[in-house]
């Protein structure tokens, strides 16, 4: 069966520090890799999504990479601010193309 | 920005009873999508929809759900008869093409007494 991990469950830091969030999955075979955002009682915004042929994307502050063989992405995020205190998701699209989701890492951001 | 967008936001309902979860993809998207997420669980695939048919649909996505796109612009979620555990958060997603970003409602948050 197809898992999705994410390292920490949860994690505060101080603002302006950089971070990194952990996703590794166990199907190598990916469609995609998409890292959302999840605020509470919210729904989820897309972030980034990786193509199985790319390495990395980045939005501003954010980079995301993938590395299929390892089975692993990060979510990196520079200068971090209160504002993006949320639950970080990751979900890889598998061969059914199916989203297959972690249970995300809680992240707060101290001021 | 085009946005996906759900109705209701919440709906209370008794066990037993039939649901309709309503949503509006965005406009000139093709694939559409349910999930679900229980409360502290994780996000859960249930269906995809393509060119007026299931594509895809997960073992939770049993005979007492159903979808449909009644007309161009809405897509709809129907649970029969609801269980306790069916209680939960459930999403809508558009997307252009089954390899794109997929874009979220809001939800709707279901609650089955």
């Amino acid at each position: 069966k197809q898992e999705v991990t994410q390292i920490p469950a949860a994690l505060s830091v101080p603002e302006g520090e950089n971070l990194v969030l952990n996703c590794s999955f166990t199907d190598s075979a990916i469609y995609n890799l998409q890292w959302f955002r999840q605020d509470p009682g919210k729904g989820l915004t897309s972030l980034l999504l990786i193509q199985s042929s790319q390495r990395e994307q980045t939005s501003g502050r954010l980079n995301a990479s993938l590395d299929k063989s390892s089975g692993r992405s990060t979510l990196y995020i520079a200068a971090s601010q209160p504002g993006d205190s949320a639950t970080y998701l990751c979900a890889f699209m598998d061969s059914n193309y199916q989203l297959i989701w972690g249970a995300g890492t809680k992240l707060i951001i101290k001021p | 920005e085009p946005e996906v967008t759900q109705t209701p936001s919440h709906q209370v309902t008794q066990m037993g009873q039939e649901v309709i979860l309503r949503c509006v993809p965005i406009s000139n998207h093709l694939y559409f999508y349910w999930y679900r997420q229980i409360l502290g669980q994780k996000v859960e695939f249930l269906v995809s929809f393509y060119n007026n048919e299931i594509s895809e649909k997960s073992e939770i996505f049993d005979d007492q759900f159903s979808v449909e796109r009644p007309d161009g612009s809405n897509f709809t979620l129907k649970i029969r008869s609801t269980k306790l555990e069916d209680s939960a958060m459930y999403f809508c997603a558009s997307s252009y093409t089954v390899g794109e970003t997929q874009y979220f409602g809001p939800g709707t948050r279901l609650l089955v007494l």
